[in-house]
């Protein structure tokens, strides 16, 4: 079956960078696109970013333009997700998601997610 | 970044019929598809309804979804505490180019 599952949270400080991952199995990952979805404390889900499977594609949140990047391996088959200049509003569980499709269709599976906090 | 609108909770006992809404406007609800995802606290969330009103393999046909205009609904009926969960609405925004969810809307079982 489908499984995704995140690495690489922690405690970062303010200004300074941190790297996710996401270790995809039980599928063809080169055939689909990925997403990334977070969650802050209390809040609701917020998309973040979606790659699609050939790396051509990319689409960001405004909230994370410029400071985040989704890259993924296809022959490791993993999505990561790469921040920078991290903001105490980043704090967050970040969610890995597999796409439908090969391309922004919808997300149609989640990891279980991994806690990111942003705090000095 | 705008998102789209959900009531924060809805309520009914074992067997009822809880409808959740979920609004937005005419760049995203208006002009795509819906889609409804379950989260249990601690738990990866799951699709429960995708393109508006369709069914996912293994998710029971007491969940329904339906849309008009800029707003859309989800269903559950027969209600079961196994459903007391998160529920998210979300539509690709054609304005924003990213995807936008609703608030979420916390169903209890009484």
């Amino acid at each position: 079956q489908v499984q995704l599952v995140e690495s690489g949270g922690g405690v970062v400080q303010p200004g300074k960078s941190l790297r996710l991952s996401c270790a995809a199995s039980g599928f063809a990952f080169g055939n689909y696109a990925m997403h990334w979805v977070r969650q802050a404390p209390g809040k609701g889900l917020e998309w973040i970013a979606v790659i699609s499977y050939d790396r051509t594609n990319t689409y960001y949140a405004n909230s994370v333009k410029g400071r985040f990047s989704i890259y993924r391996d296809n022959s490791k088959n993993t999505v990561d997700l790469q921040m920078s200049s991290l903001r105490p509003e980043d704090t967050a569980v970040y969610y890995c998601a597999r796409d439908v499709s090969n391309w922004n269709s919808y997300v149609e599976y989640w990891g279980q997610g991994t806690l990111v906090t942003v705090s000095s | 970044q705008s998102g789209l609108t959900q009531p924060p909770s809805a309520s009914g006992t074992p067997g009822q019929r809880v409808t959740i809404a979920c609004s937005g406007g005419n760049s995203n609800i208006g002009s795509n598809f819906v889609y409804w995802y379950q989260h249990l606290p601690g738990a990866a969330p799951k699709l429960v309804i995708y393109r508006n009103n369709q069914w996912p393999s293994g998710v029971p046909d007491r969940f329904s979804g339906s849309k008009s205009g800029t707003s859309a609904s989800l269903a559950i009926s027969g209600l079961r505490s196994e459903d007391e969960a998160d529920y998210y609405c979300a539509a690709w925004d054609d304005s924003l180019s990213a995807w936008v969810f609703g608030g979420g809307t916390k169903v209890t079982v009484l």
